[in-house]
């Protein structure tokens, strides 16, 4: 089976650009999950959608970021403008309700 | 002072022996628990769960322990082999509607062969 899957695996920007994650969870779950983890803060939940609809963005750091999930198969995050500080490995994860979540493998974003 | 970053706790086995890995959690709430194993430059991966009307449950070489009393969680790998070797996390979820795990710092397990 599929498990989730994020693009790209990494990437390298200049500081400024945008930045878009992407991530398509396991074909049935209704929740995801967007985390940062970097070595000072560990892992950081951002944000989780269910059933498509944001319920929890009180870790999205500022208003630079953005995520959506305009269908059940498919979301993005999205940075603008990135800076170096944002520099970390994103995961995307999914379950369904309230059973554990599955994680991709990430996408590992430097900017510079 | 200020953590420069974050310290994982260690531990070191040898190939063969039993791991515990340890996990102190702080919600009274919390009624489901979770622990991953990441590897490096993977996503965590989903070892085995708890729900907090159990004490103990058993998987695959693993077993996962819950004390309610002392708010404590733990990790048994039986025969520790070096594909073992990766970092252990620890999640709690509070119950009801509320769907987001709350992830400990992280155990780094290393097995020497």
């Amino acid at each position: 089976d599929a498990g989730v899957i994020q693009s790209p695996r990494h990437e390298v920007t200049e500081m400024g650009q945008e930045v878009t994650l992407r991530c398509k969870p396991i074909s049935g779950h209704n929740s995801l999950f967007w985390y940062r983890q970097t070595m000072m803060r560990g892992l950081e939940l951002l944000i989780y959608f269910n059933n498509n609809v944001p319920i929890d963005d009180s870790g999205m750091p500022e208003d630079r970021f953005s995520a959506k999930m305009p269908n059940a198969s498919f979301s993005t995050l999205k940075i603008q403008p990135s800076e170096p500080r944002d520099s970390a490995v994103y995961f995307c994860a999914s379950t369904m309700d309230r059973g554990a979540q599955h994680f991709g493998d990430g996408t590992r974003l430097s900017i510079l | 002072g200020e953590s420069v970053g974050l310290h994982l706790p260690t531990l070191s086995v040898q190939e063969g022996d039993n791991s515990i890995i340890n996990c102190a959690y702080s919600n009274s709430a919390s009624d489901y628990f979770i622990w991953y194993k990441q590897e490096s430059g993977k996503g965590p991966q989903f070892i085995i769960d708890i729900r907090s009307n159990m004490d103990k449950r058993q998987g695959q070489r693993v077993t996962v322990l819950l004390n309610k009393t002392v708010k404590h969680l733990s990790l048994q790998i039986a025969a520790t082999q070096p594909g073992d070797s990766a970092v252990y996390f620890c999640a709690e979820n509070s119950g009801g509607s509320n769907y987001k795990l709350t992830f400990g710092k992280g155990t780094l397990l290393t097995v020497n062969p």
